[in-house]
């Protein structure tokens, strides 16, 4: 089946740092890629459409230039916090789809910044 | 505007039968998915409905119809591992995803 892998699961960092997270998709290749953010006891929140080769999709409100996106190969999206603030502290999901049915999620990121 | 609702939290008995209801009203329709998430976890899939009826894939069934809005998941012969939020989620007619807010399960010994 379609395998993501997201890196690092959580991570702790200072603010006013920048933190990178990985998404692969493992067995197949994706054009694209969607990053959500989870605050607790709440849904998932669409952050931005990653599209392989191109500039990615930012939903209304979504900083760009705060939450940078880099889908470089059909296998690999990046997600760049810079400029980390507490408020930033949150789960941060990527997932992808193989076909038009079943989207599969990485295992999420724990960004709490400090 | 787009809106998908489900109740928040809902409690059950280990063994018993559960039915989580969610209704939408979105911008076109292209599918609801169900997904299960675990507290701490990212969310993994249930179930996928395009069609009106029910799908049934084991202890978890889902039913879907189009003109009421309106989808269901049902779990049946509930056990403690079950607890967690079940997210629904319709895929509008731009191919994006709509998530409701989720509804966390309790289940009780």
């Amino acid at each position: 089946g379609a395998v993501v892998s997201q890196h690092p699961s959580w991570v702790i960092c200072k603010s006013g740092t920048s933190v990178k997270i990985e998404c692969r998709s493992l067995d197949f290749q994706a054009t694209t890629m969607f990053w959500y953010r989870q605050f607790p006891k709440q849904s998932l929140m669409l952050m931005a459409t990653s599209n392989e080769g191109s500039k990615a999709t930012y939903e209304q409100g979504v900083e760009k230039d705060k939450f940078l996106i880099n889908h470089a190969s059909l296998t690999l999206s990046t997600l760049t916090v810079t400029s980390a603030h507490p408020e930033d502290s949150s789960f941060y999901i990527c997932s992808a789809s193989q076909t038009d049915i079943g989207y599969t999620f990485g295992s999420g990121t724990r960004l709490t910044v400090v | 505007g787009q809106n998908i609702d489900q109740p928040t939290e809902m409690t059950a008995t280990e063994g018993a039968i559960v039915q989580i209801n969610c209704t939408y009203q979105t911008s076109g329709f292209n599918g609801l998915f169900w997904y299960q998430q675990h507290a701490g976890e990212a969310p993994t899939f249930l179930s996928y409905n395009v069609l009106d009826g029910l799908e049934e894939k084991g202890r978890f069934s889902s039913f879907l119809s189009r003109s009421k809005g309106y989808s269901y998941l049902l779990l049946k012969e509930l056990q403690m591992k079950d607890s967690a939020s079940y997210l629904c989620a319709v895929k509008d007619s731009n191919y994006q995803l709509i998530w409701g807010a989720g509804t966390k399960l309790i289940i009780k010994p």
